[in-house]
């Protein structure tokens, strides 16, 4: 059962202009959250995290909101650079129960210049 | 810190074979996730390890499948017999303790014939 789901499996942006990535869950108990990057033939690297108890979370051109109420979470990443292109993973995880990380399918993101 | 190791990085097989695949956590690492990505399921968690012991297998796809980790420096996934929709890429990933971010090996793709 897919408890993380991001429901769109390509994006495309121009460079400079904002790149929306989307992602829900199912699972209530889901208290810490994550986005990772993926490039081709290599493992996915974390970007950024954020916890239940915040709404916001920024690290340089990456912003990830949380909506706790719609079980939703997105991450922002502006402005847009080439360098962005790769598969983005969505994640989340109890830390109070089993802490299982449990991923979503990934959208894969194109900058074009 | 070389990060998280595995091994091989490509396996070709043929069905009914025996498939071992080898991780080496990153030291000090408590925790031990196997992860397979497919084109359909996205990256699916297998089983995951705390502190050398299994805590979740619910995700081990069937009784060919086993996974073991004799000590915090190694595990192994098994595979036997193999069969062609086995035939995926395998990630094994360590992390520190439930507040910390996963570290992903860069993977090992297994073909089954």
């Amino acid at each position: 059962d897919q408890q993380v789901k991001q429901n769109s499996p390509s994006l495309s942006v121009q460079e400079g202009r904002i790149s929306i990535l989307n992602c829900d869950y199912t699972n209530s108990m889901f208290d810490y959250f994550l986005w990772y990057k993926k490039y081709p033939a290599e493992g996915p690297t974390f970007l950024i995290s954020i916890s239940s108890i915040k709404d916001k979370n920024e690290d340089g051109r990456f912003t990830v909101f949380l909506n706790k109420s719609a079980k939703h979470l997105s991450l922002h990443i502006v402005p847009s650079q080439p360098g962005d292109s790769a598969v983005y993973f969505c994640a989340a995880s109890a830390r109070n129960n089993n802490n299982d990380m449990r991923f979503g399918a990934g959208t894969r993101l194109t900058v074009k210049p | 810190d070389a990060g998280v190791i595995q091994s091989p990085r490509h396996e070709v097989t043929e069905m009914g074979q025996e498939v071992t695949l080898r991780c080496k956590p990153i030291s000090g690492h408590n925790s031990l996730f196997w992860y397979r990505q497919t084109m359909m399921r996205g990256l699916e968690l297998l089983i995951y390890f705390n502190n050398n012991v299994p805590i979740d297998d619910s995700g081990m796809p069937e009784d060919r499948f086993s996974a073991k980790m004799p000590n915090a420096s190694f595990s192994t996934l098994k595979i036997q017999p193999s069969e062609p929709r086995d035939s995926a890429v395998y990630f094994c990933a360590s992390s520190l303790d439930r507040y910390s971010p996963l570290h992903f090996g860069n993977g090992t793709r297994l073909t089954v014939t």
